[in-house]
């Protein structure tokens, strides 16, 4: 079975910290996603990644960045945390191949106070 | 860009059919996924439609009019556990893009 394992399943930080976000997959799935989820606004794409050292902005990738250094590992990061960043982070994998189904982690619920 | 639409929540009772329906625009489609999710969890794969027709999974099947832009996901025999959100997303690049998901609710 795909594992897709992030850091943390709640954190909660202040206004201006720079926050990071650990996705960790071990299933060598060239693939990597950063989504957040909100109520009544469903998921959205934030960041996604390719390959090692390769990123491209999703929708909604303003205030944040990430970091690919190694394969089985992608990194969101929040410059200087809002407190509208508030929300559920999602990260999924998947392989390069076509029409893969994409294997989520279990979230991190990220409170900014 | 994607416009991806789904009613919001239904309710419907143990042992019954319940139809989950999901429209969208998109250029570039390459398929449609779905997706159940239990409230705090993370969203699991049930399905994929590449081609137009009905794909049968146990109890769950979903179709797909490509020229229609639309997908239904239908569940038979309901359990109390499918009570969860059901996300279509459609697939563009190797991206998806997920609708606001359906709320369905299975009351005894």
């Amino acid at each position: 079975d795909v594992k897709v394992t992030q850091s943390s399943r709640y954190l909660v930080k202040r206004t201006g910290e720079k926050v990071f976000l650990e996705c960790v997959q071990d299933m060598d799935h060239e693939n990597m996603f950063w989504y957040r989820q909100d109520p009544g606004l469903g998921l959205r794409l934030i960041y996604f990644s390719y390959d090692v050292k390769m990123k491209e902005k999703g929708d909604i990738p303003e205030g944040y960045s990430v970091s690919r250094e190694k394969k089985e590992r992608f990194s969101l990061i929040l410059e200087s945390a809002s407190t509208n960043q508030t929300s559920m982070y999602l990260c999924a994998s998947s392989l390069q191949t076509a029409n893969q189904p994409q294997h989520f982690g279990d979230g991190t619920r990220l409170s900014i106070l | 860009g994607q416009n991806i639409d789904q009613p919001t929540e239904m309710t419907a009772t143990e042992g019954a059919i319940v139809q989950i329906n999901c429209t969208y625009q998109t250029s570039g489609f390459n398929g449609l996924f779905w997706y159940q999710q239990h409230a705090g969890e993370a969203p699991t794969f049930l399905s994929y439609n590449v081609l137009d027709g009905l794909e049968e999974k146990g109890r769950f099947s979903s179709f797909l009019s490509r020229s229609k832009g639309y997908s239904y996901l239908l569940l038979k025999e309901l359990q109390m556990k499918d009570s969860a959100s059901y996300l279509c997303a459609v697939t563009r690049n190797n991206r998806l893009a997920f609708g606001k998901g359906n709320q369905v609710v299975v009351i005894p």
